[in-house]
């Protein structure tokens, strides 16, 4: 089993900030890493697939980046309808989720 | 655009069997791969496991001797049957397109249905 670590677990920033989440791989995933915002109450919002492509409708203010184990979403200036929590994903055998990563509002 | 709706009971008794059903709308079930996730009250996503329109699964490996999902696509709907439930299967429980290549991201998510697992 493939496991995902995400850190920092809670990242406290202000709104323009910009926002650095990390996703490590226990074993290379190749680019085969999306990632995910949830916020309370609703269902996880698909943000970045194939590591580095946004999904449809996406702000460009999110980015994806990485390769292998190492894996990266960049937020660039944070609206206020960013504090959420975010997980990574990735597919191997079988599909597993990073514990997210909680951005909250400083 | 493509709409995903889960439906079942919200409470389900210890020992018996978790039945959810997910109804594919404003699009064609087939050419893709079908995902159940769950989360636990206050806790991270797990994903349960996948059907191919085609009728091939995978399941999570934790749940497997527990879990049947099948499709029907003159319904456009897949279901998800989880046995001998505990109060430790009590989540919210999702289903979500998988991209039709390799099932690597999932585009579209229902709003989720909450089972609670309690006599």
């Amino acid at each position: 089993e493939i496991v995902l670590t995400q850190s920092p677990a809670t990242l406290s920033l202000s709104p323009g900030e910009r926002a650095t989440l990390s996703c490590r791989a226990s074993q290379s995933v190749s680019s085969y890493l999306a990632w995910y915002q949830q916020k309370p109450g609703q269902a996880p919002r698909l943000l970045i697939y194939a590591a580095s492509d946004r999904a449809t409708g996406i702000p460009a203010r999110f980015s994806g980046s990485g390769s292998g184990t190492d894996f990266t979403l960049t937020i660039s200036s944070l609206e206020p309808e960013d504090f959420a929590v975010y997980y990574c994903q990735q597919r191997s055998n079988w599909l597993t989720f990073g514990g997210g990563t909680k951005v909250e509002i400083k | 655009q493509v709409q995903l709706q889960e439906s079942g009971p919200g409470l389900v008794k210890p020992s018996e069997t978790l039945s959810l059903t997910c109804t594919v709308s404003g699009g064609s079930i087939s050419s893709y791969y079908w995902n159940w996730i769950r989360q636990p009250p206050g806790k991270g996503l797990e994903w349960v496991g996948y059907i191919y329109y085609s009728g091939s699964t995978n399941y999570n490996p934790s749940l497997k001797s527990r879990v049947t999902i099948s499709v029907d696509t003159s319904k456009n709907q897949l279901s998800l049957k989880l046995s001998s439930v505990t109060a430790a299967d009590t989540a919210v429980y999702y289903c979500a397109r998988g991209d039709h290549y390799y099932n690597s991201y999932m585009d579209v998510w229902g709003k989720g249905t909450t089972v609670t697992v309690s006599s």
